[in-house]
């Protein structure tokens, strides 16, 4: 089965500040998809960014970006702009192109400071 | 927002007590997963379904059954409730279609205590 590391438990950043969330993976395949998950205290799963593995450019969405380096099985979101409701848990997922299940991370726990 | 629920939202049971819980989606989508999330652990999957009638085991399926019936409904059955089934229980439908349109939705989770 493929591993997904969140090594970082606990994150904090100033509000209108940037911050990186790290995820790596482990993995035989070539191609596979990722993801980036929000959780906030209500515990809904919200899909925050998506990327394909076969693609080279970075995925973006509004303030979010990812950081996908595929020959160091990396994906690390980018935050920007950092707001109030991005306090979150964050959860990285794999999922493979031929498979039906989703391999998620531990999870990093931000905290926005006003 | 896609269409799931998931029911009950919250419950208590004792130990020994069978449990079910259900997930309903209205987007028709193929796939569907039962995951718990406990802390340390993020979500691991318990079981997931590809069609009707079709299921297969996840990471941590042992003291878990699953049947589909319908498209819409994936329930999830604790045979024997432990205490360490005591979780939140998170539901998930996908299309699985590629491209732009891979994703996983989620449902709004079931907080599961067993005393």
């Amino acid at each position: 089965a493929q591993t997904v590391t969140q090594s970082q438990p606990e994150m904090s950043v100033q509000e209108a500040e940037t911050v990186t969330l790290s995820c790596t993976y482990d993995t035989s395949e070539s191609d596979y998809y990722l993801f980036w998950y929000k959780q906030p205290p209500s515990r809904q799963m919200i899909l925050v960014i998506r990327q394909e593995a076969y693609k080279q450019q970075n995925a973006t969405e509004n303030r979010f970006s990812v950081n996908f380096q595929k020959a160091a099985k990396s994906f690390s979101l980018k935050i920007s702009d950092s707001q109030l409701g991005d306090a979150a848990m964050y959860f990285c997922a794999y999922r493979s192109i031929t498979g039906n299940q989703f391999y998620f991370g531990t999870g990093t726990s931000l905290t926005v400071i006003p | 927002d896609a269409g799931i629920t998931q029911s009950p939202r919250h419950k208590v049971t004792e130990t020994g007590t069978p449990v079910t819980l259900r997930c309903h989606q209205t987007e028709n989508h193929r796939y569907m997963y039962w995951y718990r999330q406990d802390p340390g652990h993020g979500l691991r999957l318990i079981h997931y379904s590809y069609g009707v009638k079709d299921t297969d085991k996840g990471e941590v399926s042992d003291g878990y059954s699953v049947s589909r019936s319908k498209t819409e409904d994936f329930l999830l059955t604790l045979e024997s409730a432990t205490s360490s089934q005591t979780s939140v229980y998170f539901c998930a439908i996908s299309s699985l279609a590629g491209g732009s349109k891979e994703t996983q939705y989620f449902g709004p989770g079931t907080r599961l205590l067993v005393l």
